[in-house]
């Protein structure tokens, strides 16, 4: 079965630090990956999404980036963080070409920028 | 489409009652739409989907329907449970999915 890992679950950083979070997928190849954010009772935002190694396409201008260098592992950076980076930040996949539509979910990780 | 940016509206439902939640999508051309189940700090989770060739699709405790003429769709949640309780997400898929604002559950007990 399926399994999609983020990490860290929570993350405390001062405003203009650097961000690395990681989200790795098992037990299927070349899957879409998304990440997305959801700040505090909003809802889910889509940040970036990848349908292959390398292939990182943006969906709003901001100070962060994705990177996808290996088939099942995508990252989440930033260089210099905002406080208003803060929020829930969700990683997903999706069969690649989307046949059924359906996404799965990574657990999430909440960060807070001081 | 739908603004996620926008704060979510509450439903407050009694406890065994049947709990109906709404979705308006913009795009003509979906073919295909989801529902969320979002518990507190956790990442959604797929509940039930519908392809725009069904105008209705049942799962355990749980109805979607769909009705294209007003882009619109529905959750229909039986005999709600305190379990219940999160933010439920729609979606819709043309070219890649997006996700609609959220309704948040409220259980009463």
């Amino acid at each position: 079965s399926q399994t999609i890992h983020q990490w860290p679950a929570t993350l405390v950083q001062p405003v203009g630090s650097p961000l690395s979070l990681e989200c790795t997928v098992e037990g299927t190849s070349n899957p879409n990956l998304y990440w997305y954010r959801q700040a505090a009772g909003r809802g889910l935002q889509l940040l970036f999404y990848s349908v292959g190694i390398g292939q990182i396409s943006s969906e709003v201008p901001q100070n962060l980036s994705a990177s996808r260098p290996q088939d099942r592992q995508f990252i989440l950076s930033s260089k210099k963080l905002l406080l208003s980076d803060s929020g829930f930040y969700l990683c997903a996949w999706s069969s690649n070409p989307v046949a059924g539509g359906e996404q799965y979910f990574g657990p999430g990780t909440r960060l807070t920028v001081t | 489409g739908e603004s996620v940016g926008l704060h979510l509206p509450t439903l407050s439902v009694q406890e065994g009652d049947n709990s109906i939640i709404n979705c308006a999508y913009s795009n003509s051309a979906s073919d295909y739409f989801i529902w969320y189940k979002q518990e507190s700090g956790k990442g959604p989770q797929f509940i039930i989907d519908i392809r725009s060739n069904m105008d209705k699709r049942q799962g355990q405790r749980v109805t979607v329907l769909l009705n294209k003429t007003v882009k619109h769709l529905s959750l229909q949640i039986a005999a709600t449970q305190p379990g219940d309780s999160a933010v439920y997400f729609c979606a819709e898929r043309d070219d890649k999915i997006i996700f609609g604002k959220g309704t948040r559950l409220h259980i009463l007990p």
